[in-house]
């Protein structure tokens, strides 16, 4: 069964720290991975897009790695603003007929406090 | 360049009633996907439509749940007799034609209470 399972569920950092949010799946056929952030009571929003030959990608303070063989890939944010408080989600593709079939992770709620 | 737009934000409907969602996609864009997002869970795919075609809906229950993406106007996921478990959050996304890795681009969403 195709799944992405995140943690930690919740993360509290306060305002200047790093953290780094992780993300596991069993996905088959792996197409891409990608990061989104959600605020409350919006969409999604894109941050970064992995395929399977990519094992870092930047996007400001985002940074997402890849690990194939493992599964397994991890959102860092770097000197954490209050605005990045937001659900941080993994999401996986799966390579179908042409279809980009997302299939989400939960997502880890992360809150920046000053 | 308007991003994603739907409408409602919120729809409230009673038992029995129906409920119609509205997306209009980014200008250009002429895929779309709707997402269902039960409170405390992951989105959920549903249906992926180009105009005039449902290419994937394989994610949509089988009763009461249809979808439309007329060669003009929005998008359109209409739910018949609403429950209560259709309670959710409706979003909608809208990629570009062309090969290869495509961005979805989400709207707002639309949140359904049935009472």
């Amino acid at each position: 069964k195709n799944q992405v399972e995140q943690s930690p569920q919740s993360l509290i950092i306060l305002e200047g720290k790093n953290c780094t949010l992780q993300c596991n799946y069993t996905v088959s056929p792996f197409s891409n991975l990608r990061w989104y952030k959600q605020d409350t009571g919006r969409g999604p929003v894109s941050l970064t897009i992995m395929t399977f030959s990519e094992n870092t990608k930047s996007n400001g303070r985002y940074t997402a790695t890849l690990d194939a063989d493992t599964k397994q890939s991890s959102l860092h944010i770097t000197a954490s603003q209050l605005s990045d408080s937001a659900s941080y989600i993994c999401v996986v593709s799966a390579t179908g007929s042409g279809t980009d079939k997302l299939i989400f992770g939960t997502g880890t709620r992360l809150q920046v406090f000053p | 360049n308007a991003g994603v737009m739907q409408n409602p934000r919120h729809l409230v409907r009673r038992r029995g009633q129906e409920a119609r969602l509205r997306c209009s996609p980014m200008k250009g864009h002429s895929h779309v996907y709707w997402y269902r997002q039960l409170p405390e869970e992951g989105l959920k795919f549903m249906v992926y439509l180009q105009k005039e075609n449902i290419i994937d809906e394989s994610g949509m229950p089988k009763e009461r749940f249809s979808a439309e993406f007329p060669k003009e106007g929005p998008s359109i996921l209409r739910i018949q007799q609403v429950v209560r478990g259709d309670s959710a959050a409706y979003f909608c996304a809208s990629s570009p034609l062309g090969q290869g890795l495509r961005e979805q681009f989400f709207g707002p969403g639309t949140r359904l209470t049935v009472l």
